[in-house]
């Protein structure tokens, strides 16, 4: 089946520094999306990207859509304290509900 | 505009017990979608409904069911429940008519003892 390969497992990083979070797939999907999950919640979707090659802020944020429709990431400048959490990919790829998940990236950030 | 609610939180079940899961989706939506998540697996797609109609399911065995009614609310039920079934249980909502982004409720932390 659809696999989502999500990279780095996990961060600690200094307040300040860039982020840099990628997923790839082996399998086409139409739609990336990128989610934070706080602990106890459900994820808060970030960014979607809908087109390959698409490149979308929100903020601090920036993720694009690769061109092979194969992979995406998810950059992060200037790290805050409240960016701890877990990131997640996910990849749609036909118009259903059904969502692909990769492993998520947890990311510590040390004041 | 209010979010994907789901009641309860938190449950305690026993095994062999069943347990209903109830989904609001945010006003307008009629696609809900549930997932399962647990560290060792992660975000598991379960399945869909939109109007009223399961749309697409994921590979779970035959104890998870759902449904959904005419105001779009969905209920996730399982039977016979295991200690493997201690997970978060999320629902999501989305218009469901093009390919959009879901929004996401808090989820139902369930814990089978």
């Amino acid at each position: 089946g659809q696999q989502l390969n999500q990279s780095p497992q996990s961060m600690f990083i200094q307040e300040g520094e860039d982020v840099s979070m990628n997923c790839t797939s082996s399998s086409i999907f139409n739609t990336w999306l990128w989610y934070k999950q706080d602990p106890g919640e459900g994820p808060v979707l970030l960014i979607a990207l809908y087109k390959a090659g698409e490149l979308t802020s929100n903020g601090r944020l920036t993720a694009q859509f690769g061109i092979t429709r194969k992979d995406s990431f998810l950059n992060i400048s200037a790290s805050i304290p409240s960016d701890v959490g877990i990131y997640f990919c996910a990849g749609s790829s036909s118009n259903t509900g059904k969502l692909i998940f990769g492993q998520g990236t947890t990311l510590q950030v040390k004041p | 505009k209010a979010g994907v609610t789901q009641t309860p939180r938190y449950l305690i079940k026993t095994r062999g017990q069943q347990v209903t899961l109830s989904c609001s989706p945010i006003s307008g939506h009629r696609s809900v979608s549930w997932y399962q998540q647990t560290p060792g697996q992660g975000l598991q797609f379960l399945f869909e409904y939109f109007s009223e109609t399961q749309r697409n399911k994921g590979n779970f065995p035959g104890r998870f069911s759902g449904r959904q009614f005419s105001n779009s609310r969905s209920e996730m039920n399982v039977s016979t429940l295991e200690l493997g079934d201690s997970a978060l249980y999320l629902c999501a909502s989305r218009t469901g008519v093009i390919v959009e982004t879901q929004y996401f409720g808090p989820g139902t932390r369930l814990l089978v003892l």
